[in-house]
């Protein structure tokens, strides 16, 4: 295992279009992490899980962004009705919570552009 | 709800001139500060962990110190390979993962 992986590391939609990204974390992570990157920006958070349990929702998140990680492995990432300000760089990550090492492990990221 | 801030904004140096890069944060329990590089188009890639107060960790040109309400990732002899945007972050108690806007480091050759 390499590392996190994100597909597609590109995306360019028309406004209106749904589009779905994959993470496959680390295989030993039971912690699962989507955040949203826009230019100059750090990252912000979206949205955890716990396995296969979403426990944190930002609050910013909005209704047509949904995340799930049906058997606590991979984890999808939907934006229905997409809009040309959901352009930007969504990153995800996992973590271990077994131990002190916590630190998040990121992928290369999905970089999606809205026309 | 904790924050992050970061300066400078962006940093231009030459390579071999030494310099340090500030994180202020507020959080209601500190778990963990972090330090990452981020390269254009990638993901942040993870370099250090600081728990508490007086922490200090290095690696190669790069050592990151921790106090009480700030952190200092201070670059030693920088190289222009060590050009890249420079992120902290801070972990509390309720697991989130809160990251500052970032430091651009340009080392000029």
């Amino acid at each position: 295992d390499t590392g996190v992986s994100q597909d597609p590391r590109h995306k360019i939609t028309k406004r209106g279009q749904n589009v779905t990204f994959r993470c496959d974390p680390i295989s030993e992570h039971n912690r699962l992490y989507w955040y949203r990157q826009t230019l100059g920006q750090g990252p912000e958070f979206l949205t955890y899980f716990q396995n296969e349990a979403q426990l944190e929702k930002s609050r910013l998140l909005s209704d047509r962004f949904s995340a799930e990680r049906p058997k606590g492995s991979f984890s999808t990432l939907e934006i229905q009705r997409t809009e040309q300000g959901d352009s930007a760089m969504y990153l995800c990550a996992s973590s271990q919570t077994s131990g002190r090492i916590r630190e998040l492990f990121f992928g290369e990221g999905s970089r999606l552009t809205v026309l | 709800e904790d924050q992050v801030t970061q300066s400078p904004e962006a940093l231009r140096l030459q390579e071999g001139e030494s310099s340090s890069l500030n994180c202020s944060y507020t959080v209601s329990g500190l778990r963990g500060l972090f330090w990452y590089r981020q390269d254009p188009g990638k993901g942040p890639e993870f370099l250090f962990t600081l728990y508490s107060a007086g922490e200090e960790k290095e690696k190669e040109r790069l050592k990151a110190t921790l106090t009480k309400k700030e952190s200092f990732l201070h670059i030693t002899a920088p190289k222009p390979e060590d050009s890249a945007t420079y992120l902290c972050a801070v972990q509390d108690y309720g697991q989130n993962f809160v990251f500052g806007p970032g430091t651009r480091l340009s080392v000029l050759p």
